[in-house]
């Protein structure tokens, strides 16, 4: 089945810095990468996504790029604020799934005044 | 805009008692999923539900069930609790599941605690 790992497991930036989180996937069938962040006791928020037909997707501050050969995928974070400290999640569905989704350990992000 | 509903924001249960935990899907989703959420953990899937039909399953319980309702809420539904069930409990809900993986929006969460 599916396995997702995620690195690393926490990341300290200096605020204006850019963060970088990776996660590689094993099942090779695996389209759909979406990126969730977790603030303390809060809900998993869905910031970007990105489907296997597409190498990179930018949203203002925050880009995924995709590597289906290698099979990792990572966020990328520019000019770190704050509000971006959090835990960050990476998914991936398993094979012959469109409802279930597979999930990285997670990254919490310290961003460092 | 609306968002996913979840009802009780938190629970107090003893061992072995029961408890149903309620979902609001955002209007016009058609598809229900159910974590489960342990300290420090990331979310684990426990079912999924399309169109009011059970679409996936992950690791949920025998002693778990889940239903979606024709309005599309869902209740999960625990039995014989134990002190592990304890736990932030999460549905989310998308649009036009069954094509591929849709983004999937979560709700505030139902702690849950066993004492």
């Amino acid at each position: 089945g599916e396995n997702v790992e995620q690195h690393p497991s926490t990341l300290s930036v200096q605020e204006g810095d850019s963060a970088v989180i990776k996660c590689t996937y094993s099942d090779s069938a695996s389209n759909y990468f979406p990126w969730y962040k977790q603030e303390l006791g809060k809900r998993p928020q869905l910031i970007i996504d990105i489907r296997s037909n597409v190498g990179e997707k930018k949203d203002q501050r925050i880009a995924v790029t995709l590597n289906k050969t290698a099979k990792h995928f990572s966020l990328h974070i520019t000019e770190t604020q704050p509000e971006d400290s959090a835990v960050y999640f990476c998914a991936a569905p398993p094979r012959d799934s469109n409802y279930q989704l597979i999930w990285g350990a997670g990254t919490k992000l310290i961003i460092k005044p | 805009a609306a968002g996913v509903i979840q009802s009780p924001r938190h629970l107090i249960k003893e061992k072995r008692e029961t408890a149903t935990l309620k979902c609001y899907p955002i209007p016009r989703h058609d598809t229900v999923y159910w974590y489960q959420q342990g300290p420090g953990q990331d979310p684990q899937f426990l079912i999924s539900f399309y169109e009011k039909m059970q679409s996936d399953k992950g690791s949920i319980p025998d002693r778990f069930s889940a239903q979606q309702f024709s309005d599309y809420h869902s209740e999960l539904n625990m039995s014989s609790l134990e002190l592990g069930d304890s736990a932030l409990y999460f549905c989310a809900s998308s649009l036009g599941g069954g094509r591929s993986n849709q983004p999937q929006h979560f709700g505030d969460g139902t702690r849950l605690s066993i004492l």
